[in-house]
């Protein structure tokens, strides 16, 4: 069973410039989650979907940041315009319903010049 | 926000002994749960544990949970190599109802 796909693996990009992030969770899994990980730390959420529902977007910085869940299937999370404060990784993760496993993809980092 | 702290922050043990990390939590739990994350990889999910049970285990790990005292631990025996990662603890529930929050995590290093 593949898992949780995520690319790019890594992104470089000057700040103000935007940049996208796509994720392709476990076949099946409803719920779909975007963290962002600083150095050092836990991962933080930023938005969970529960089938295309944004159930959960209170961390989500909504100036610059968007995310999509078209069809209840693949995600993509974009940053526009993106800040130095902005590198970091950034993981998705799938999971059945929301209590309980939470699938992660290898995560995409992102480093703002 | 991080509901958990990891205690210690970074441990360093030889091969083959145990390696004992601990979480503390802030508030009421549904479920705690124990992830790893290998450098530069994504994270691992290790075992779960109901706010209603006591102990847990899985292979080499044995995980406690203590409501009480809004705390548990993990505990790894016979450590190898392999098991160097970071460990996080994420809780759900109480004031963050769904929301599995993550805790800053533990740094293991176990040298062959």
């Amino acid at each position: 069973e593949a898992g949780v796909v995520q690319s790019p693996r890594y992104k470089i990009i000057e700040k103000k410039q935007p940049v996208a992030f796509w994720c392709n969770p476990i076949s099946g899994h409803n719920t779909l989650y975007w963290y962002l990980q600083n150095l050092g730390q836990g991962p933080e959420l930023l938005i969970r979907y529960e089938n295309e529902e944004a159930v959960d977007d209170s961390q989500l910085p909504k100036d610059r940041f968007s995310a999509e869940r078209l069809k209840g299937v693949d995600s993509t999370l974009k940053i526009q315009p993106a800040e130095l404060g902005d590198s970091a990784v950034y993981l998705c993760a799938s999971s059945l319903g929301f209590a309980g496993e939470l699938f992660f993809g290898e995560g995409s980092r992102l480093t703002v010049l | 926000s991080q509901q958990g702290e990891e205690d210690p922050q970074a441990l360093s043990i030889q091969e083959g002994e145990n390696a004992t990390m601990n979480c503390s939590y802030k508030t009421s739990i549904n479920n705690l749960q124990w992830y790893r994350q290998n450098s530069g990889r994504g994270l691992v999910h290790l075992i779960l544990i109901r706010s209603n049970e006591r102990e847990k285990h899985s292979g080499r790990l044995r995980v406690t949970l203590d409501t009480s005292k809004k705390s548990s631990s993990l505990l790894i025996t016979a450590s190898r190599a392999a098991d160097t990662a970071s460990y996080f603890c994420a809780t759900d529930g109480g004031e963050y109802g769904n929301k599995l929050v993550f805790g800053a995590g533990t740094i293991l290093r176990v040298k062959s």
